[in-house]
């Protein structure tokens, strides 16, 4: 299986703060990686997929970027709205894996 | 635009077997454009995702759960469909289909369904 270990598990950050979350895959994935955010008790909703492809209609301060093994989701400049649990996900080969999550809290 | 919803109990006794149905609006289930997926999530944890089925029938299954996991799929009536059997309390969580699109580009999960929270207890 490929493990995805994503960095940090929380952080806190203020408005309009940068902010950045990483994902490392195990072995290689290519750039078949997708970024979600989810708030409570709603469905996860993709940000970025292909590593670096902004989802239509996500505000431009989101932006992916790696490849490989390495990958980075950052968020320009902090909006309220932006407090949320952030998830990577491999789909490179089965079984699909998921990051552990990224819990970004108010400071 | 593909829209989908889950459908089934909220309740499950335990060792019964969990039935959930996830149907598609908005675009042909049989299109070859999409896998059609399940993903579940324990109550405040993260993602795990259970397989994937494709309109001809040919699935991806988590090898965690391989051995209690059915999908199929159902073109006329534009649905696919979960099967979980020998539930236990661990079983608990909220499940989610979700399309992955393969044509013309392989793209990670979306849409996804709403979620349906399944209690399994006696």
């Amino acid at each position: 299986d490929i493990e995805m270990t994503q960095s940090p598990s929380s952080l806190s950050a203020s408005v309009g703060d940068r902010v950045t979350i990483t994902c490392r895959a195990s072995q290689g994935i290519r750039n078949d990686l997708g970024w979600y955010q989810q708030k409570p008790g709603k469905a996860p909703k993709r940000l970025i997929y292909a590593a670096s492809s902004l989802q239509s209609g996500v505000p431009s301060r989101f932006s992916g970027s790696g490849s490989g093994t390495e990958f980075t989701l950052t968020i320009s400049s902090l909006q309220p709205e932006d407090f949320a649990t952030y998830y990577c996900l491999q789909h490179n080969s089965y079984p699909i894996t998921f990051g552990q999550g990224t819990r970004l809290e108010i400071k | 635009q593909v829209q989908l919803q889950e459908s089934g109990p909220g309740l499950v006794k335990p060792s019964q077997t969990l039935s959930l149905t996830c149907s598609v609006s908005g675009g042909s289930i049989s299109s070859g454009v999409y896998y059609w997926s399940w993903i579940r999530q324990h109550p405040g944890k993260g993602l795990e995702w259970i397989g994937n089925i494709f309109y001809s029938g040919i699935t991806y299954y988590n090898p965690s759960l391989k051995s209690r996991v059915t999908m199929s799929v159902d073109t006329s009536k534009n649905h696919f469909s979960l099967r979980l059997s020998s539930v236990t309390a661990a079983d608990t969580a909220v499940y989610y289909c979700a399309s992955l699109k393969v044509i013309p580009l392989y793209e990670a999960f979306d849409p996804w369904g709403q979620g349906s929270l399944v209690i399994v207890s006696s």
